[in-house]
Formats: structure tokens, C-alpha cells, sequence
């Protein structure tokens, strides 16, 4: 049982480039969520995902896409990489289908230059 | 939407004392508060939750308690250790919601 997990751990992309950044959780988990993480602001909601093929906005989700093909799995897709999307990117999960008793995942570190 | 502010942002002790971290909400519908502890280059790990139908819970050596007539809810750790060093993050959310709304987080430092 590993959890949830995230690739890369690090990042450096150029202003204009795209990527994806992984996250999978293997605990049969319905919510899925996307937070980034910026000094001095905490954690902000990206995107989430309350079951396979549904998914919705949080309170920053401009410059990302998601999806949630399977259960399992939940991608976050930078569009055109900007220096303002700096930041560390947290995934969650919840085994019930609302924000509660999160399980993050590692993280991973993107610096956009 | 919900607005969370946290205070201290910095915290230091001495080791055995305590340590108490301060949140306020401004969302009367919030009613499910979590904390979570991040350890440097760490994830968030949940320490201790609460429900508004409680004023107070405890864990060993943590507690919380809750005011909701104030609005504000705190983290109370007695008998510091240097493993409790780390920054705290307090949050609210309506529970069912689908969003949690964290402070800014408390860096706390337990001085051996």
C-alpha cells in the first residue's frame, strides 16, 4: 500500500512549456485533489475530483486541466508554463467523496523560469 | 469563500513547554476543522480534527478546542519535544464540502 504518489519530486520547465504532473493513490480513494502550495499562503485548491470521470475547479484553476479517467489516477496538465505557477504541488486524497482526513501525496517542486 | 488567518506565523520554545496556535474563521457554516503538521521537505500529515459539535478534543498531547461564537479554534501541544518542530497548518470546511481552506501556517521551533 503506497499511498499516494507523485511524479517528478522536481521540476525546472521553460515559460511556455507543458507538462503533466502525476499523481496515484492505491487506496480505492473517491476524492482526488490538486493543491499548490506558495510561501506565506498555505494550500490552495487547484482542481478536484469526487469519482472517476468528474471533476471540478478550486479556487486557482486557471492555467491547469485535470482529468480523472480512473479511480486510481488523477493528472494535472500545465498548459503554457508561466513563472507565476512556481510552486510546490500537493496531491490529495479522501476516502470519502468530500475535502476530509486528507492523504497527501510527496509533492513535487516546479520552478517555471 | 472562507478566509483562515493564523497567528503565529513563528513560533519558538523551550523544550517541555507548551505551545498554543491561534485560527480564526469567517464562514459561520464552517464546521470541520483539521490541523495538519509538515515537517521540513515533508507532506501535510493530519494531527487532529474537530467538528463543531465538540468543544474540545485531545490526543495524547495535543488538543484543540473550538469557539464558535468567536470564531476561532487553537492547537494546544504540552510538553514539547524537538520532533514537534515543524509548521502547522490549521484549515476549515463546511463538512460534505469539497474544499479546505488553510491558513497560512505556524513555524514552530522546540528549542532542546
Amino acid at each position: 500500500n503506497a499511498g499516494v504518489t507523485q511524479t517528478p519530486k522536481f521540476q525546472v520547465l521553460k515559460t511556455g512549456q507543458s507538462m503533466t504532473l502525476q499523481c496515484a493513490q492505491d487506496m480505492n480513494h473517491e476524492y482526488m485533489s490538486w493543491y499548490r502550495q506558495d510561501p506565506g499562503m498555505g494550500l490552495r485548491l487547484i482542481h478536484y475530483s469526487v469519482g472517476a470521470g468528474i471533476t471540478d475547479q478550486g479556487e486557482v484553476p486557471n492555467g491547469y486541466n485535470v482529468s480523472r479517467s480512473t479511480t486510481e489516477d488523477f493528472p494535472l496538465r500545465l498548459l503554457s508554463a508561466a513563472p507565476s505557477q512556481t510552486s510546490v504541488y500537493f496531491c490529495a486524497s479522501s476516502e470519502r467523496p468530500i475535502a476530509y482526513g486528507y492523504t497527501f501525496g510527496s509533492g513535487t517542486r516546479l520552478t517555471v523560469v | 469563500g472562507e478566509n483562515v488567518e493564523q497567528h503565529p506565523s513563528t513560533l519558538s520554545v523551550q523544550e517541555g513547554d507548551s505551545a498554543v496556535i491561534k485560527c480564526t474563521y469567517s464562514d459561520s457554516a464552517s464546521n470541520y476543522f483539521p490541523w495538519y503538521k509538515q515537517e521540513l521537505g515533508k507532506r501535510p500529515q493530519l494531527i487532529i480534527d474537530i467538528r463543531s459539535n465538540v468543544g474540545e478534543k485531545k490526543d495524547q498531547r495535543i488538543a484543540v478546542t473550538l469557539n464558535k461564537t468567536a470564531k476561532h479554534f487553537s492547537l494546544h501541544i504540552t510538553e514539547t519535544q524537538p520532533e514537534d518542530s515543524a509548521v502547522y497548518f490549521c484549515a476549515a470546511s463546511t463538512y460534505g464540502a469539497n474544499n479546505l481552506f488553510f491558513g497560512t501556517g505556524t513555524r514552530l521551533t522546540v528549542i532542546p
